[in-house]
């Protein structure tokens, strides 16, 4: 089915870095999601975005919702170790409820 | 609150075998969603159901795969005859309306043999 792009697809960083991720379509998106999945477990929704432009902070994770609807991006400040997992970006086409997840950020975190 | 809810969490058996997996959604969400994940296609919907009636399941792979909900707390997602490419991992998620953000379930690893 159809996939957003989302980059890095992994990332190896030091205890205490900042990390970077971001999503891209080509389609227009009402709704922005971030999930984070730890081994063995299903997906736990991390930030919700709904409008253009939104900045929106949960402790150390900030997202952004793109002006142009078509990209978001999550920030997580200070890494820790339970931060390890894998990040998914979901995106809502305008009029429908089917969300596209992303292929996912693999964070591994180096004490 | 009790989030969604998955069994088995663990599923292996041999090709040819049915197959059963269930979900309960969260109480009083509208809607289910019924997702395979593999490390190839990621995420996939399979199929949608809202106020327990299937509205999309243009996503499931083909006639070896049913999906029901008999009632607003529970679904059944089958597969028979179960084939070794069907070996994935299956969650269930919902949400209080269609277009609402999605709960996941912590997902059915399934494995054929």
């Amino acid at each position: 089915g159809q996939q957003l792009n989302q980059s890095p697809q992994s990332m190896f960083i030091q205890e205490g870095e900042d990390v970077s991720m971001n999503c891209t379509s080509s389609s227009i998106f009402n709704t922005w999601l971030w999930y984070k999945q730890d081994p063995g477990e299903g997906p736990v929704l991390l930030i919700a975005l709904y409008k253009a432009g939104e900045l929106t902070s949960n402790g150390r994770l900030t997202a952004q919702f793109g002006i142009t609807r078509k990209d978001s991006f999550l920030n997580i400040s200070a890494s820790i170790p339970s931060d390890v997992g894998i990040y998914f970006c979901a995106g809502q086409p305008s009029g429908t409820y089917k969300y596209i997840f992303g292929t996912g950020t693999r964070l591994k975190v180096l004490a | 609150d009790a989030g969604v809810i998955q069994s088995p969490r663990h599923e292996v058996t041999e090709m040819g075998q049915e197959v059963t997996l269930r979900c309960k959604p969260i109480s009083g969400h509208n809607s289910l969603f019924w997702y395979r994940q593999t490390m190839m296609r990621g995420l996939e919907l399979l199929i949608y159901f809202n106020n327990n009636v299937p509205i999309d399941d243009s996503g499931m792979p083909e006639d070896r795969f049913s999906a029901k909900m008999p009632n607003a707390s529970f679904s059944t997602l089958k597969i028979q005859p179960s084939e070794p490419r069907d070996s994935a991992v299956y969650f269930c998620a919902s949400s209080l309306a269609d277009r609402d953000t999605q709960y996941f379930g912590p997902g059915t690893r399934l494995t054929v043999l």
